[in-house]
């Protein structure tokens, strides 16, 4: 397999500007997760799936934050209007039965 | 709640042993273990799960102590390729938790 893919790897942008991460989970995985990592949070939750279903968004920072999965093999992650703060490496991360999960190499998001 | 690691930095010589502790304030379902290289993704290591079970790597173990909602991660023999930060995630009914990491520094 694959592993999980992310698109794309790097984003630059200007601030106010719409944003849109891609995942594809590993065939089969049913859980989907979204992460942000920065130096100064570490790594957070932002939101998870359950069969393409979101379980738990109380991570998700705030409106301008938005996931969907339409379907099992495609999520995405939209960030509208982007802000210098959101700068941050977006991981997405997929897993069989919430037991061990796979991480996609990430998209490094800036906003300048 | 996100789980509390310690120490949150380690150095150690090649072929040193090393304890990575993960305590939680709340009642644990599974404990995952994590790598975590500089500029790459998290890799799995290990699952705890509660009852006991548990699946990893050959020469990483751990243990789980579910009333003291704790995990401890046992890196033994150190290699130099074990330098990276280790991260514990914890699951609490339908909470994911990660802690904030221990960095690892294997030197020669």
């Amino acid at each position: 397999d694959a592993g999980v893919i992310q698109s794309p790897r790097h984003e630059v942008t200007e601030m106010g500007q719409e944003v849109t991460l891609r995942c594809k989970p590993i065939s089969g995985h049913d859980y989907l997760f979204w992460y942000r990592q920065t130096m100064m949070r570490g790594l957070e939750l932002l939101i998870y799936f359950n069969n393409n279903v979101p379980i738990d968004d109380s991570g998700m920072p705030e409106d301008r934050f938005s996931a969907k999965m339409p379907n099992a093999s495609f999520s995405t992650l939209k960030i509208q209007p982007s802000e210098p703060r959101d700068s941050a490496v977006y991981f997405c991360a997929s897993s069989l039965s919430s037991y061990e999960q796979y991480f996609g190499p990430g998209t490094r998001l800036t906003v300048t | 709640q996100q789980p509390v690691q310690s120490p949150q930095a380690v150095i150690l010589r090649e072929g040193e042993d090393a304890v990575i502790n993960c305590s939680s304030s709340k009642a644990l379902y599974s404990v995952h273990w994590y790598r975590q290289k500089h500029g790459e993704a998290p890799v799995f290591l290990m699952i705890l799960l509660k009852g006991g079970e548990q699946k990893g790597h050959e020469k990483i173990s751990a243990s789980f102590n579910e009333k003291k909602q704790q995990s401890s991660l046992y890196l033994t023999a150190s290699q130099l390729s074990y330098s990276g930060t280790y991260f514990c995630g914890t699951r609490n009914l339908n909470k994911f938790y990660f802690g904030s990491g221990t960095k690892l520094n294997v030197k020669p």
